[in-house]
C-alpha cells in the first residue's frame, strides 16, 4: 500500500507546453506540500495545503498553480513550461499543520524534462 | 536567515567507519531539527529528529548531536554500512511557520565495502 504516490513518474514534454501532476495520500493526512528538487539535489519547498486550502505558496512563478479537489489529493499545474523547470518534484503529506514536528511523508517523485 | 547550511557536500567512509555530516542555521527561532535520508530514485525519508531542548538523541547506529549556543547540529553514523549510501539533507522548521521544512544542501554519502 503506497503511502503518498505521484503520476506520472516520468514526464519528458516540449517547452510551451502544460502539463500537470498528480498527487494521492492514503495516510488522512490533513497537509499535503510540494517540493522542487533541481539538479543539485537541493530541496525546496512550493506550496503547502491544508484540508483544501493554500497555506504556504512560495516565491513561485505563477504558471505553477496547486489544486486539491480534497484532502487526500494535490496536483500540480504547470503552464507554459520552461528548460528551467526541469527538475524532481515531490509531494508529501503530514498529519497537522502548525505543528512542524510532525513527519513529513514524500512521494517517490515525479521527473520533469523539458526539451 | 532562513538557510540552513551543510556540509561536506560528499562524503566517502570505509564500512564500519563513523561518518559525520555538519549543519548550521542562523535563525533561534527554528525549533526542530530533521534529518531526511533520500535513496536514488526515491523521495526522502525521515530518518532522526532532534528539539533544541536536548543535546543529543541516538537512534540505532544514528545520533544527532545539538549545540544550540553555537547554532550547529550534526549527524553521526556509527558503524558505517553500504547500505546507509544515500544522500543525507538536515532541515529546520519552526512552529509558528506551518510546518515550512527549510532543507540544507544535501551531502552524498558513499559507504565502501
Amino acid at each position: 500500500d503506497t503511502a503518498v504516490s505521484q503520476t506520472p513518474k516520468y514526464l519528458v514534454t516540449q517547452m510551451g507546453n502544460d502539463k500537470s501532476i498528480k498527487c494521492e495520500q492514503n495516510l488522512g493526512h490533513d497537509t499535503m506540500y510540494w517540493y522542487k528538487q533541481d539538479s543539485k539535489k537541493f530541496l525546496k519547498i512550493m506550496f503547502s495545503y491544508n484540508n483544501k486550502e493554500l497555506i504556504i505558496n512560495e516565491t513561485v512563478p505563477n504558471r505553477f498553480s496547486p489544486k486539491s479537489p480534497d484532502k487526500a489529493h494535490l496536483n500540480l499545474h504547470i503552464n507554459s513550461l520552461e528548460l528551467g523547470d526541469s527538475a524532481v518534484y515531490f509531494c508529501a503529506s503530514s498529519q497537522v499543520v502548525l505543528a512542524p514536528q510532525e513527519t513529513q511523508y514524500f512521494g517517490p517523485g515525479t521527473r520533469l524534462l523539458v526539451l | 536567515q532562513q538557510q540552513v547550511k551543510q556540509s561536506p557536500q560528499s562524503l566517502i567512509v570505509q564500512k564500519g567507519g563513523i561518518s559525520i555530516i555538519n549543519c548550521a542555521y542562523e535563525n533561534t527561532a527554528f525549533d526542530y531539527f530533521p534529518w531526511y535520508q533520500q535513496f536514488p530514485g526515491k523521495g526522502p525519508a525521515l530518518l532522526i529528529a532532534i528539539r533544541p531542548d536536548v543535546s543529543e538523541k541516538k537512534e540505532g547506529r544514528f545520533t544527532i548531536s545539538f549545540n544550540k549556543s553555537a547554532k550547529q547540529f550534526s549527524l553521526h553514523i556509527m558503524d558505517s554500512q553500504p547500505g546507509d549510501s544515500a544522500t543525507y539533507f538536515c532541515a529546520a522548521s519552526m512552529r509558528s511557520n506551518t510546518g515550512k521544512l527549510i532543507f540544507g544542501q544535501g551531502t552524498t554519502l558513499q559507504v565502501k565495502p
